[in-house]
């Protein structure tokens, strides 16, 4: 089945500095590639998501990038907050009936 | 459009006791997802509902672990006995089917459960 690889598992970014967090798959039929990002004590939320018939998305200071060759994904966040401060996963699916895998998580802190 | 709704929010239980969590998916969502997360870890499903049916319990340890989605909208996951190694947040999500494909998978705020 199809596994999902996540780095780094930490990140610390000052205020206003980039983010890039980055996720390998293994299975080359996959073609959906969210992203979620995990506030304590609250479940995952999407945040970011593409299809691989596309190589690149962006929504205001968040882009992902997708390269189905390397088969490797990531999240890009510009200009970072201390609200973005969180732990994000990526995840990954061959779509119908088969469920989201998702990574390990990356615990982003942005210091102020 | 109101959340995933998920009950209790935590739950402390020792050892070989029983324990059951209750879901409420998005109305209109046809699949529902139960995943466990382990501290640390990421989400990691346990299993799949399409409407009232099971589409994936691959992962299920159906020796202690049972779920049910009646009428195909709320769900109920049971541990029976619980062992220490199943404290971990509980997750239910839900998500929107068109043609084939699942999108935008709505979690819940999950359920923590620590077995002592």
């Amino acid at each position: 089945g199809e596994n999902v690889e996540q780095h780094p598992s930490t990140l610390s970014v000052q205020e206003g500095d980039s983010a890039v967090i980055k996720c390998t798959y293994s299975d080359s039929a996959s073609n959906y590639f969210p992203w979620y990002k995990q506030e304590l004590g609250k479940g995952p939320q999407l945040i970011i998501d593409i299809r691989s018939n596309v190589g690149e998305k962006k929504d205001q200071r968040i882009a992902v990038t997708l390269n189905k060759t390397a088969k490797h994904f990531s999240l890009h966040i510009t200009e970072t907050q201390p609200e973005d401060s969180a732990v994000y996963f990526c995840a990954a699916s061959i779509g119908g009936n088969t469920p989201l895998v998702f990574g390990k998580g990356t615990r982003l802190s942005v210091i102020a | 459009e109101a959340g995933v709704a998920q009950s209790p929010r935590y739950k402390i239980i020792e050892k070989r006791q029983s324990v059951a969590f209750w879901c409420n998916p998005i109305s209109g969502h046809a699949t529902l997802y139960w995943y466990q997360q382990i501290l640390g870890q990421g989400p990691k499903l346990l299993i799949q509902f399409q409407n009232n049916g099971v589409v994936d319990d691959s992962q299920l340890p159906k020796d202690r672990f049972s779920a049910e989605r009646l009428k195909g909208v709320d769900s109920t996951l049971k541990i029976q006995p619980a062992k220490l190694e199943d404290s971990a947040v509980y997750l239910c999500a839900s998500s929107l089917k068109i043609y084939r494909f699942n999108y935008g998978y709505t979690f819940g705020s999950g359920t923590r459960l620590t077995v002592v």
